[in-house]
């Protein structure tokens, strides 16, 4: 049964910091891996979708990496602002009804 | 604009009522799911369609139920045999290449009261 683990559970930075957010999983057989943003209240906005082929995505200051391999992906945030401020959620398919989702990180960034 | 619409947003329930979420969505996908999240665990999958009048129970499919008559569309009942109907209930549509990039709507808030 796939395990998906995201350490730390909340994490607090001062506003400007470069930090990374990590998500690890037991079973390597995945299709893709998707990052979340969550809101408090709020549904899920999609990040970053990685393919299982594909080494890393990047959209503006947010970059997303996978290792299949090792069962690891990280999300890096730069140059970190308030309104990053919310949980991230990884999510690693291997199907229709495989799809697992972590815990999320609660990312609180300090102005 | 497209996207997945919720509703409602908050909802309460007596104890012994069936009640409906709604879901719609009009980004042209085959697929969507249903899932629910509890404070401290990660979401978990209730049902999901991939094609018109057909679905899948999830890992969590015991006192819910849905229907898919068409395409835009997948509500959730919640039933009176559903016993901690409490959470935040989330929906979601992806196209049908194995597990595409998933959309989810903005969430339905159920309360039992």
């Amino acid at each position: 049964k796939q395990e998906v683990t995201q350490i730390p559970a909340a994490l607090s930075v001062p506003e400007g910091e470069n930090l990374v957010l990590n998500c690890s999983f037991t079973d390597s057989a995945i299709y893709n891996l998707q990052w979340f943003r969550q809101d408090p209240g709020k549904g899920l906005t999609s990040l970053l979708l990685i393919q299982s082929s594909q080494r890393e995505q990047t959209s503006g200051r947010l970059n997303a990496s996978l290792d299949k391999s090792s069962g690891r992906s990280t999300l890096y945030i730069a140059a970190s602002q308030p309104g990053d401020s919310a949980t991230y959620l990884c999510a690693v398919s291997g199907g229709y009804q495989k799809v697992t989702f972590g815990t999320g990180t609660k990312l609180q960034v300090i102005p | 604009d497209g996207g997945i619409t919720q509703s409602p947003k908050y909802l309460f329930r007596k104890e012994g009522q069936n009640v409906t979420l709604s879901c719609e969505q009009n980004l042209n996908h085959d697929a969507m799911y249903w899932y629910r999240q509890d404070p401290g665990q990660g979401l978990r999958l209730i049902y999901y369609s991939q094609i018109v009048n057909d679905f899948q129970k999830g890992d969590i499919a015991e006192g819910y139920s849905v229907s898919r008559e068409k395409k835009e569309s997948f509500p959730l009942t919640v039933t009176s045999a559903q016993k901690n109907p409490t959470a935040f209930y989330l929906c979601a549509s992806s196209g049908t290449s194995k597990f595409t990039e998933a959309f989810f709507g903005q969430g339905t808030r159920l309360t039992v009261v």
